[in-house]
């Protein structure tokens, strides 16, 4: 049963647009949520992060929502650029960011087109 | 520091071999994490240390599977008699004790097993 859903393996928009990736999660007990983004032949890295007492967070180009009621978060790029095409992942964890599991989504590959 | 290092980068080894990895974490974080990546999905939550103690392990980690990190700083997964389901990624973690804002992934070891 996956706990943390990405239901779009992939997404392609155009440099200078809107991105916006999708996350669902079915576990009431997340109170931490993570995007990681990951290119080809290298480890995930770390984009932002969102608590469960906000339903907003904003660092320059990446925005995360989250709706709680909904089981719903997402990420806004803005502008896209063409180095932003990678893998995008949702994470989410349990204990406000103090516990060691993340549980993430199958991801979705984001292109960015000149 | 130059980040979290994983080696090998590639093995190939044959259907019941026993291979060793190994993971030499950001040295001031004291947290260590293993995950596994298959094609197509988000990294899986193996095992994790804080220190020297596994404080905690996936049920995804088989009595084949074994970890440590003596001492508390670089960390060892070994797996005994292969199998071909255990092609995969696997990917080292380390992070400070709040892990809220990410961990810091190594580019990976990855396996296939003939």
């Amino acid at each position: 049963d996956q706990q943390v859903k990405q239901n779009s393996p992939s997404l392609s928009v155009q440099e200078g647009r809107i991105s916006i990736l999708n996350c669902d999660y079915t576990n009431s007990m997340f109170d931490y949520f993570l995007w990681y983004k990951k290119y080809p032949a290298e480890g995930p890295t770390f984009l932002i992060s969102i608590s469960s007492i906000k339903d907003k967070n904003e660092d320059g180009r990446f925005t995360v929502f989250l709706n709680k009621s909904a089981k719903h978060l997402s990420l806004h790029i803005v502008p896209s650029q063409p180095g932003d095409s990678a893998v995008y992942f949702c994470a989410a964890s349990v204990g406000g960011g103090s516990q060691g599991n993340l549980i993430f989504g199958k991801g979705t590959k984001l292109s960015v087109k000149p | 520091d130059t980040g979290v290092s994983q080696d090998p980068r590639h093995k190939i080894t044959k259907r019941g071999q026993n291979v060793t990895f190994r993971c030499d974490p950001i040295s001031e974080h004291n947290r260590l994490y293993w995950y596994r990546q298959t094609l197509g999905q988000g990294p899986e939550f193996l095992t994790y240390f804080q220190n020297e103690a596994q404080l905690e392990k996936s049920r995804l980690l088989s009595d084949r599977f074994s970890a440590e990190r003596p001492k508390g700083s670089f960390s060892t997964l070994e797996i005994q008699r292969t199998e071909q389901g255990d092609s995969a990624m696997y990917l080292c973690a380390s992070s400070p004790p709040w892990a809220g804002d990410g961990y810091t992934f190594g580019s990976g070891t990855r396996l296939t097993v003939v």
